[in-house]
């Protein structure tokens, strides 16, 4: 069996300040682990993903993720907040196995402080 | 038009009618998937088609029946629904079956059934 747990469902940061969003994960295969963005009225955008090549993921807008297996974790961070990243945030898992869907946390709402 | 796009963006419906959902993708994708998002629940993964041919059906009530005519459209079919499957029907598609591939996603139709 497979699932994702997203620790935090509401996380608030300053802006400017570090972003920090926890995902952790549990697999019977080597996963692939993505994270996803949903702003209001609108689909998922994805940011990064780990396809198990480099443990530490750069995606956009100066996210990024490290694997780590010894944790079955997938953090994602950002240095500095902006204010256009308040949105849900989804950590998602792929671990073949004949699945070609995605397992998806129940998301981490991110609010953004002036 | 660019991406997924999804049509309609809001339904409401009786619980004795009938209704589809429509999906579009226009980014030479061969596979594409419906998603149940719910508040306060993880996505859910519904149906996966792979070359137009149904790979994957998670449990799903009768309910809900999906076409796929081609490689670029996708059907959600509802009848006799019920209040509990009020949610945001997402679709998205990727280039293979597999879900390592970057699934894109749409809109999402927000159904509220009555």
């Amino acid at each position: 069996a497979q699932s994702v747990t997203q620790l935090d469902s509401h996380v608030s940061v300053s802006e400017g300040t570090p972003v920090l969003l926890r995902c952790n994960y549990s697999s019977s295969y080597s996963p692939s682990l993505f994270w996803y963005v949903q702003h209001p009225n609108k689909g998922l955008q994805l940011l990064l993903k780990y396809t198990s090549a480099a443990t530490l993921v750069k995606g956009i807008n100066g996210f990024e993720a490290e694997f780590k297996k010894s944790e079955t974790s997938f953090h994602l961070t950002k240095p500095s907040a902006h204010m256009s990243d308040a949105a849900e945030y989804f950590c998602a898992l792929y671990s073949g196995g004949g699945a070609d869907g995605l397992t998806f946390g129940k998301g981490t709402h991110l609010i953004i402080q002036p | 038009e660019t991406g997924v796009t999804q049509t309609p963006r809001h339904l409401v419906m009786g619980m004795t009618n009938k209704k589809s959902l429509k999906c579009e993708q226009h980014l030479g994708h061969n596979a594409m998937y419906w998603y149940k998002q719910s508040a306060k629940k993880p996505l859910e993964l519904m149906f996966v088609y792979s070359l137009e041919e149904r790979v994957e059906n998670n449990s799903v009530p009768s309910r809900f029946s999906p076409e796929c005519p081609n490689s670029s459209h996708l059907f959600l079919h509802l009848h006799t629904l019920q209040p509990e499957d009020s949610a945001l029907y997402l679709c998205a598609s990727s280039h293979s079956g597999g879900a390592v591939e970057t699934q894109y996603f749409g809109p999402g139709t927000r159904l509220l059934v009555l």
